[in-house]
């Protein structure tokens, strides 16, 4: 069975910084690409940044560009998102994802919420 | 604003075929394959259509997808109480070098 575990969220200041971690498991994780997706208060899906499983190349929403890193650890089979400098507007759900999949491997994690405020 | 159009909302009654659309270009859909998601009040999105017209083992035949150009569209036929979700287009972007998303179409069962 496929689970995507994701962790690491809570409430922190506007400055502030968090880690977010995704454990993986059922899966060849250390091969697939993987993504961080947030979602914010009653609102839509936004990509945050995506890694990929071949050669560990990383890509980032402008949005977050400089502010988060995100990173992998194959010999763990799980994810992570370092973000630093919060602001309320990242507040959100942060869902670890395996977007692409051409034959229908294409998995989500329950989300973690990160509340930035003071 | 989202980088792929949906429309906000859509509805239709029990039996009904419904069509949700989904506005790209061509650095998105237009040369990536499209992805469509149901959302379900407090969950996870979940996997309804991939390869712009491909289903998931579990994904009922009601559901297809399919892709013209720089637009998809997800449609449903002899539509359900259950299906009554918000639903999401994706697909990757060759010149951002991301995943975009669309706004995400709430659908009602009347």
């Amino acid at each position: 069975e496929v689970q995507l575990l994701e962790s690491g969220g809570g409430l922190v200041q506007p400055g502030g910084s968090l880690r977010l971690s995704c454990a993986a498991s059922g899966f060849t994780f250390s091969s697939s690409g993987m993504s961080w997706v947030r979602q914010a208060p009653g609102k839509g899906l936004e990509w945050v940044s995506g890694i990929s499983g071949s050669d560990g190349r990383t890509y980032y929403a402008d949005s977050v560009k400089g502010r988060f890193t995100i990173s992998r650890d194959n010999s763990k089979n799980t994810l992570y998102l370092q973000m630093n400098s919060l602001r309320a507007e990242d507040t959100a759900v942060y869902y670890c994802a395996k977007l692409y999949c051409s034959d229908g491997s294409c998995y989500w994690g329950q989300g973690t919420l990160v509340t930035v405020s003071s | 604003q989202s980088v792929l159009t949906q429309p906000p909302s859509a509805s239709g009654t029990p039996g009904q075929r419904v069509t949700i659309s989904c506005s790209g270009s061509r650095s998105n859909i237009g040369s990536n394959s499209g992805y469509w998601y149901q959302q379900l009040p407090g969950t996870a999105p979940k996997l309804f259509i991939y390869g712009n017209n491909q289903r998931p083992s579990g994904v009922p035949d009601r559901f297809s997808g399919s892709k013209s150009g720089t637009s998809a569209s997800l449609a449903i036929s002899g539509l359900r109480s259950e299906d009554e979700a918000d639903y999401y287009c994706a697909a990757w972007d060759d010149s951002l070098s991301g995943w975009v998303f669309g706004g995400g179409t709430k659908l009602t069962v009347l």
